[in-house]
């Protein structure tokens, strides 16, 4: 098992700029979540899809941040413009099952800088 | 909130010592996990207690749960320089897990 692809591994961009990280969740997994790790917040729960459907946005900060899944195998994470303040890892995560009792596995993050 | 929050926010021992770190969280849970993170990656799970268990163990890692403190410890035995990473306790209950800001952990050789 290939464990989540995330990509990019690293973004550095300019402000006003889109940005979009992409991730591949491990195959058979129901459940994808969206990450941002900074020092001051630690990690935050942005969004999470439960088959491909988004079941909680309320962590995403501002109407520039959008997710979408398309299928079972990929998603999204788009800002539309970027912000230095965005500057921070993302983390998507996936796992499987009903209830909260399985582990997430995460991907290896992408770094994103906005200058 | 149920976000779980780590203490000491860094840790410094020496090989072959013992590391335990702290846990308190807010709410209710059905269960709290653990996850370690070496630098530049993601976090991998290490460890779930359930709510109706105290005590769990897997090879050189035990895990206490009180849930009358709110609390929990996860205590490394005979530390290895490898074990050198950010840990964090994650707790899970209405919601999707909620971490804390994690335990540097330091294990000079």
């Amino acid at each position: 098992d290939a464990g989540v692809i995330q990509s990019p591994r690293h973004e550095v961009t300019e402000m006003g700029q889109e940005v979009t990280l992409r991730c591949k969740p491990i195959s058979g997994h129901d459940y994808l979540f969206w990450y941002r790790q900074t020092m001051m917040r630690g990690l935050e729960l942005l969004i999470y899809f439960n088959n491909n459907v988004p079941i909680d946005d309320s962590g995403m900060p501002e109407d520039r941040f959008s997710a979408k899944m398309p299928n079972a195998s990929f998603s999204t994470l788009k800002i539309q413009p970027s912000e230095p303040r965005d500057s921070a890892v993302y983390f998507c995560a996936s796992r499987s099952g009903t209830g909260d009792n399985s582990p997430l596995h995460f991907g290896n993050g992408t770094r994103l800088t906005v200058t | 909130s149920q976000q779980g929050e780590e203490d000491p926010q860094a840790l410094s021992i020496q090989e072959g010592e013992n590391a335990t770190m702290n846990c308190s969280y807010k709410t209710s849970i059905n269960n709290l996990q653990w996850y370690r993170q070496n630098s530049g990656r993601g976090l991998v799970h290490l460890i779930l207690i359930r709510s109706n268990e105290r005590e769990k163990h897997s090879g050189r890692l035990r895990v206490t749960l009180d849930t009358s403190k709110k609390s929990s410890s996860l205590l490394i035995t005979a530390s290895r320089a490898a074990d050198t990473a950010s840990y964090f306790c994650a707790t899970s209950g209405n919601t999707p897990l909620v971490f804390g800001k994690g335990t540097r952990l330091s294990v000079i050789a």
